[in-house]
């Protein structure tokens, strides 16, 4: 059965920081790799997909690493800013591939 | 924008009480989910269906069943609400799973008394 793993569980920074999130699946056989952001009480919001076939994906300020040999996949936040404050999950398909396994999150404080 | 909405923000309700979550998309995806948010133990999959009155248990199906009539609603029944069934449910909606993201709703944050 897939397990995925975020570490660090919390994380707090100063504004301004470059900072690495981390996540690790124990099933390398995946279609891909999804990063969301979950603000407070509210759903989540996916940040980026990337497909097995790629190394990583851009999005503004967001890059998403995969390795998928290694079973790891990397979120880099550069110039980091308080609204970036939320909790951040990644997830991959498994099973009948119908469903998202995630992993527990990372909860991120970006201090002004 | 592909947008996923349930029918309550917040919920309370006391043991023994059917309750009724109902989820529905705008943009014709075939698959819908409903996931239960728990601290300490992340999004756990309740039930999923890939077709209209098609339906999959996930991982905790126990104390739930769902429906769906319409491609565009999906339902979660908590047939007798239970303490241990109080938080936030998510739901979510995908075309072809394997492919694409899945778009969550809003969330429906349950207490059950």
């Amino acid at each position: 059965k897939q397990e995925v793993t975020q570490i660090p569980a919390a994380l707090s920074v100063p504004e301004g920081e470059n900072l690495v999130l981390n996540c690790s699946f124990t099933d390398s056989a995946i279609y891909n790799l999804q990063w969301f952001r979950q603000d407070p009480g509210k759903g989540l919001t996916s940040l980026l997909l990337i497909q097995s076939s790629q190394r990583e994906q851009t999005s503004g300020r967001l890059n998403a690493s995969l390795d998928k040999s290694s079973g790891r996949s990397t979120l880099y936040i550069a110039a980091s800013q308080p609204g970036d404050s939320a909790t951040y999950l990644c997830a991959v398909p498994s099973g009948s591939a119908r469903q998202l396994t995630f992993g527990s999150g990372t909860q991120l404080t970006v201090l002004p | 924008d592909v947008k996923v909405t349930q029918s309550s923000r917040y919920l309370v309700k006391r043991t023994g009480e059917k309750v009724f979550l109902e989820c529905v998309q705008d943009m014709d995806h075939e698959n819908m989910f409903w996931y239960r948010q728990d601290p300490g133990l992340g999004l756990r999959l309740i039930y999923f269906s890939y077709d209209v009155k098609m339906k999959e248990k996930g991982d905790i199906p126990e104390g739930y069943s769902v429906s769906r009539e319409k491609k565009e609603r999906f339902s979660l029944i908590l047939e007798s609400a239970s303490t241990n069934q109080t938080s936030m449910y998510l739901c979510a909606s995908s075309p072809i799973p394997h492919q694409e993201t899945q778009y969550f709703g809003p969330g429906t944050r349950l207490l059950v008394l």
